[in-house]
């Protein structure tokens, strides 16, 4: 079974519309909590973390995750999507040391006009 | 700035061939790492190096062998592929064994086997 889960495999949306990508972690991760972004044909990249401090996280391009301990979420918001935010999403964490990063298994955000 | 570099991009195989993937990452990272990406199943870690000399099982490492070469190069060998195996590998590296969880991917290697 996943460590880290995500709820949904596809989210259509709107543009300008809001959209929440959610994630579910186990007590067996570490609550050092990531997403990534997958545009396609790329690699992956960091959008934004979670390790310590504040539960609210920002990236640079308007999304913001919150850490909740007692739910086990961190899930992924944007209030405003754009047709470019089209592309897969990843929530990761640590498993069994820091070295191991282990990913959800996706969320394909598709943005429609 | 080349990053982690993958070669090659694009390979087919027939079941039983071997090959090897190649990574290379010039930003002086000591942790690397090889994941396979397979539809609705995420990215799953096959192998990691913690640092140059070190190598240990990901989640699903069965029927591939790993290698650091050094500290720039890591490769992952499949020394008879099976249909199984078709899938995306990504190669990552990251900075070191820290909570950080930044890692830097490579464009991946798309290999079907048949």
């Amino acid at each position: 079974a996943q460590s880290v889960t995500q709820l949904d495999s596809q989210v259509p949306v709107f543009e300008e519309a809001p959209v929440e990508l959610r994630c579910n972690y186990s007590s067996s991760v570490s609550v050092y909590l990531f997403w990534y972004v997958q545009y396609p044909n790329q690699g992956l990249q960091l959008l934004l973390k979670y390790l310590s401090g504040s539960t609210l996280v920002e990236s640079i391009n308007g999304f913001e995750a919150e850490f909740n301990k007692s739910q086990t979420s961190f899930h992924l918001r944007k209030p405003s999507v754009h047709i470019s935010d089209t592309a897969e999403y990843f929530c990761a964490a640590f498993s069994g040391g820091y070295n191991k990063l282990i990913f959800g298994a996706g969320t394909r955000l598709a943005v429609h006009p | 700035n080349a990053g982690v570099t993958q070669t090659p991009k694009f390979q087919v195989l027939k079941t039983g061939q071997s090959m090897t993937l190649q990574c290379a990452q010039d930003m002086n990272h000591n942790s690397m790492y090889w994941y396979r990406q397979d539809p609705g199943m995420g990215l799953r870690l096959i192998y990691y190096s913690a640092s140059e000399g070190t190598t240990d099982k990901g989640e699903v490492p069965n029927g591939y062998n790993v290698s650091r070469l050094n500290k720039r190069e890591f490769s992952l060998r499949l020394e008879s592929a099976a249909p199984s195996q078709t899938s995306v590998y990504f190669c990552a590296s990251s900075a070191a064994g820290t909570p950080t969880g930044e890692l830097f991917f490579g464009e991946g290697s798309r290999l079907t086997v048949l």
